[in-house]
């Protein structure tokens, strides 16, 4: 059974560039979480997507942005990329259960954003 | 808004002593709780959740909780450290409500031979 997979796993840009971050979520699972891990911190969530929309945004600009796809993959978006966009970018998976639901993340091994 | 505190950003233990981290959480209403570990390099995997129910709450690797709500926290401990347990450790919280977890700022754990 194959876990939350991310792609590529490192990634070098120059400020101004555009990049896309593609996640495959754990088998069974049907909603994506992204989140932005900056060096020495926790995480910091960025949206999640379910049913091809997003379903919650965290304290990000619009510079970021995401898709789901029909098979439930998907992809993180960031325009304009400046020096502190510099971050481990983590993708975490799940299995909706209602709001309320006892829901768990399962992350994946994460993507490695270098901007200079 | 929910928030976590973990006190002490870095733990150094011997290999068989007693790992203890510690965890305070703020949210208007019981949030659902995890720890998570971060090996160097490496994505997260979750040691262990408490939801409802028994308030003890027994993960991986020998690790275990104690959800206690009149004191707001979620401690994690291990009775015996092994060079293994070298990693980073966040706590997190979800409001029931809610959809994105919010982690704590992590702890460092180093094992000393």
């Amino acid at each position: 059974d194959a876990g939350v997979t991310q792609s590529p796993t490192h990634l070098i840009k120059t400020r101004g560039q555009q990049v896309t971050l593609r996640c495959s979520p754990k088998s069974g699972h049907d909603t994506v979480s992204w989140y932005q891990q900056a060096l020495g911190q926790g995480p910091q969530f960025i949206f999640q997507y379910y049913e091809e929309e997003e379903r919650q945004r965290g304290n990000f600009p619009d510079r970021f942005s995401g898709h789901q796809f029909p098979n439930y993959s998907s992809e993180l978006n960031v325009n304009a990329l400046l020096l502190g966009d510099s971050a481990l970018y983590l993708c975490a998976s799940s299995s909706f259960r209602g709001l309320a639901g006892e829901e768990t993340q399962y992350f994946g091994p994460g993507t490695r954003l270098l901007v200079l | 808004a929910q928030s976590v505190t973990q006190l002490g950003s870095h733990v150094s233990v011997s290999e068989g002593a007693l790992v203890l981290l510690r965890c305070n959480y703020s949210s208007s209403v019981p949030p659902y709780l995890f720890w998570y570990v971060q090996y160097p390099n490496q994505g997260l995997q979750l040691l262990l959740k408490y939801t409802t129910g028994a308030t003890l709450v027994k993960g991986i690797n020998g690790f275990e909780a104690e959800f206690k709500k009149s004191e707001t926290s979620f401690h994690l401990t291990k009775p015996s450290a092994h060079m293994s347990d070298a990693a980073e450790y966040f706590c997190a919280v979800r409001h029931p409500n809610d959809y994105k977890l919010s982690f704590g700022a992590g702890t460092t754990v180093t094992v000393r031979a």
